[in-house]
């Protein structure tokens, strides 16, 4: 079963704007982490960010996790229409004894020119 | 391309056929993944390897279905008398215990279709 829910589910946005998703999960973490998934190029790592960490930045994107909430956004700036993918957030439990990715429902992001 | 690999990359087949896929994993990888995604959701974990020993098994991965990694390279995932429900993207991925496998990298993944 998915560990979480994505937020929106789809978003539609213009070439230059940003892009904001959010996630939300349920157990304690190790790590979260962000991946996109497109038809040309499967599943691919964007991000990890620490249960101890706060923020984190990647060139155009910027990851946040609040812990107490149980929450984490993922913020693309100035996208492009190669940003156009599905994103989904993984989280890395703790307590499972090796890295067991549990993934949200993910966000459909489509960037128009 | 040292990326993970997988074959086939598409499989049609009827109900009640076995169907077996393989992933060959990025070559120093010492941990090895299974991912069944259906459309719409994210993947969901079935079942993990660490060199050959397969160290967990999701309650997805029915008594229909067996993964291998003999000699802890390739992996085979093979699922016996097909079921419609077993229509899926299976994607594998692999990481390295010295990069503390925080990165999975993912292949492409097999489709399969089970008419």
């Amino acid at each position: 079963s998915q560990q979480g829910e994505e937020d929106p589910q789809a978003l539609s946005i213009q070439e230059g704007e940003n892009a904001t998703m959010n996630c939300s999960y349920k157990t304690s973490i190790n790590n979260l982490q962000w991946y996109r998934q497109n038809s040309g190029r499967g599943l691919v790592h964007l991000i990890l960010i620490r249960s101890n960490e706060r923020e984190k930045h990647s060139g155009r994107l910027r990851v946040t996790l609040d812990t107490s909430k149980k929450s984490s956004s993922l913020l693309i700036t100035a996208s492009r229409a190669a940003d156009t993918a599905s994103y989904f957030c993984a989280t890395d439990q703790m307590n499972t004894g090796f890295q067991k990715l549990v993934f949200g429902t993910g966000t459909r992001l489509l960037v128009s020119p | 391309d040292t990326g993970v690999s997988q074959d086939p990359r598409h499989k049609i087949t009827k109900r009640g056929q076995n169907v077996t896929f393989r992933c060959d994993p990025i070559s120093e990888h010492n941990r090895l993944y299974w991912y069944r995604q259906t459309l719409g959701q994210g993947p969901e974990f079935l079942t993990y390897f660490q060199n050959e020993a397969q160290l967990e098994k999701s309650r997805l991965l029915s008594d229909r279905f067996s993964a291998e990694r003999p000699k802890g390279s390739f992996s085979t995932l093979e699922i016996q008398r097909t079921e419609q429900g077993d229509s899926a993207m299976y994607l594998c991925a692999s990481s390295s215990y010295r990069d503390r496998g925080y990165e999975q990298y993912f292949g492409p993944g097999t489709r399969l279709t089970v008419t």
